[in-house]
């Protein structure tokens, strides 16, 4: 039973440029949601896909954008990186948007420069 | 403004004893809480939810809930050095549904 996948794993990018990770939820769900985690914080919910459509967002703004395709999996897009958005990004699946036990995957670790 | 708070610590647990981790929630709409674990540099690991009022065993982990408090708790009886870790807790409200609220975590050290 694969769990949550995320990729890259870790990546460095300039500041101004823009990056894709992607996440193949855990088998058998369908909601995947994405978080990021800055250092010593806990993790804020970014935004959330279910049925390849957005249906919540946190308080981020539209730099920030996602997808969801066919098969469950998701992008998150980030673009015009700041140096603040040096971070762990995670992604976490569930199935349906009220489902209770959320599964989070290992993680895309972001430094920007 | 919802919130969910936590001693950040770094609490210092020796081996064997029970380490106790609070969180408080203020929105009271709020349903099912969770706690994860997490390893230095790693993502978060459910340990425990809990929905009712009342405690929930796993092992050697306890939930404790009172929602009239707004209090949800986690025990770890005979902490062991693999305990050390940060214990994020997290909330989830009827409004809300799949967007959970994290507190910052609580860093549990256990000393041999």
């Amino acid at each position: 039973d694969a769990g949550v996948t995320q990729s890259p794993t870790h990546l460095i990018k300039t500041r101004g440029q823009q990056v894709t990770l992607r996440c193949s939820p855990k088998s058998g769900h369908d909601t995947v949601s994405w978080y990021q985690q800055a250092l010593g914080q806990g993790p804020q919910f970014i935004f959330q896909y279910y049925e390849e459509e957005e249906r919540q967002r946190g308080n981020f703004p539209d730099r920030f954008s996602g997808h969801q395709f066919p098969n469950y999996s998701s992008e998150l897009n980030v673009n015009a990186l700041l140096l603040g958005d040096s971070a762990l990004y995670l992604c976490a699946s569930s199935l349906g948007v009220s489902g209770n036990t959320i599964y989070f995957g290992e993680g895309s670790w972001l430094t920007v420069v | 403004q919802k919130e969910v708070e936590q001693n950040s610590g770094p609490l210092s647990v020796p081996e064997g004893a029970i380490a106790s981790l609070n969180c408080t929630y203020s929105d009271r709409g709020s349903q099912s809480f969770f706690w994860y674990r997490q390893y230095s540099g790693k993502s978060p690991e459910l340990i425990m939810f809990i929905y009712s009022n009342g405690d929930k065993e796993d092992g050697r982990f306890t939930a404790q809930l009172n929602k009239a408090s707004q209090y949800v708790s986690l025990l770890i009886r005979d902490s062991q050095p693999s305990d050390s870790a940060t214990y994020l807790c997290a909330v989830l409200s009827t409004d809300s549904w799949g967007k959970l609220q994290f507190g910052a975590g609580t860093q549990v050290v256990v000393t041999p």
